[in-house]
């Protein structure tokens, strides 16, 4: 059973534009979600991440939206570059301090 | 160095073979995870060391998987008598102190069994 969901499986997006990547939960009991950027042979990459107390966090392009009442919290990437193209993965963590990542999304941004 | 260092980066095995991955983590670093990411997947936790007390190792998947960390650094993931749901990219990261949220990913081992 896949404790977070995350869509979509891919996404293109032109240059300049703003990528958005989504991710729902069902256990409540989650404290942290983080997302990950992973480039092509390589680990992920912690790039940012959000507490369930904190509606929005914002480090420069990358922007993390949280709705508990939802579960629900999504990515958004403003002003994509050509760089920012790698695949993105959401994670939750549990009080036993257990993370489970979704499935990722494969972004390819187009000059 | 400078970064999460994995061994050997790929390796095919015939099914029925042993394997052993390496992961030297980031120096002085206490917590170790192994992760396992199938192919289109996101990782899936495998088993948690804190220096060389294995901690957890309830994402094991089956008595085939073992882990060790016997000096509290170097650490060895080893699946015995391999099968082709086995191939997969096994990540180790590594944290100085804590959990998941401090840590370092190294690149990966692909591991391949035909």
């Amino acid at each position: 059973q896949q404790q977070v969901k995350q869509s979509p499986q891919s996404l293109i997006v032109q240059k300049g534009g703003i990528s958005i990547i989504n991710c729902a939960y069902e256990n409540t009991a989650f404290d942290y979600f983080p997302w990950y950027q992973q480039f092509p042979g390589k680990g992920p990459a912690l790039l940012i991440a959000i507490r369930p107390d904190v509606s929005e966090k914002k480090e420069g392009r990358f922007t993390i939206s949280f709705n508990k009442s939802a579960k629900q919290f999504s990515l958004h990437i403003m002003d994509s570059q050509p760089g920012d193209s790698a695949t993105y993965f959401c994670a939750a963590r549990d009080t036993g301090n257990q993370f489970y990542f979704g499935t990722g999304t494969s972004l390819t941004v187009i000059p | 160095g400078a970064g999460v260092s994995q061994s050997p980066r790929y390796k095919v095995a015939k099914r029925g073979q042993d394997v052993a991955l390496r992961c030297d983590p980031i120096s002085g670093h206490v917590s170790l995870f192994w992760y396992q990411q199938a192919l289109g997947q996101g990782p899936e936790f495998l088993t948690y060391f804190q220096n060389e007390a294995q901690l957890d190792k309830s994402g094991l998947p089956s008595d085939r998987f073992f882990a060790e960390r016997p000096e509290g650094s170097v650490s060895t993931l080893k699946i015995q008598r391999t099968q082709q749901e086995d191939s997969a990219v096994y990540l180790c990261a590594s944290s100085l102190v804590g959990g998941l949220t401090e840590a370092f990913f190294g690149q990966g081992t692909r591991l391949t069994v035909v």
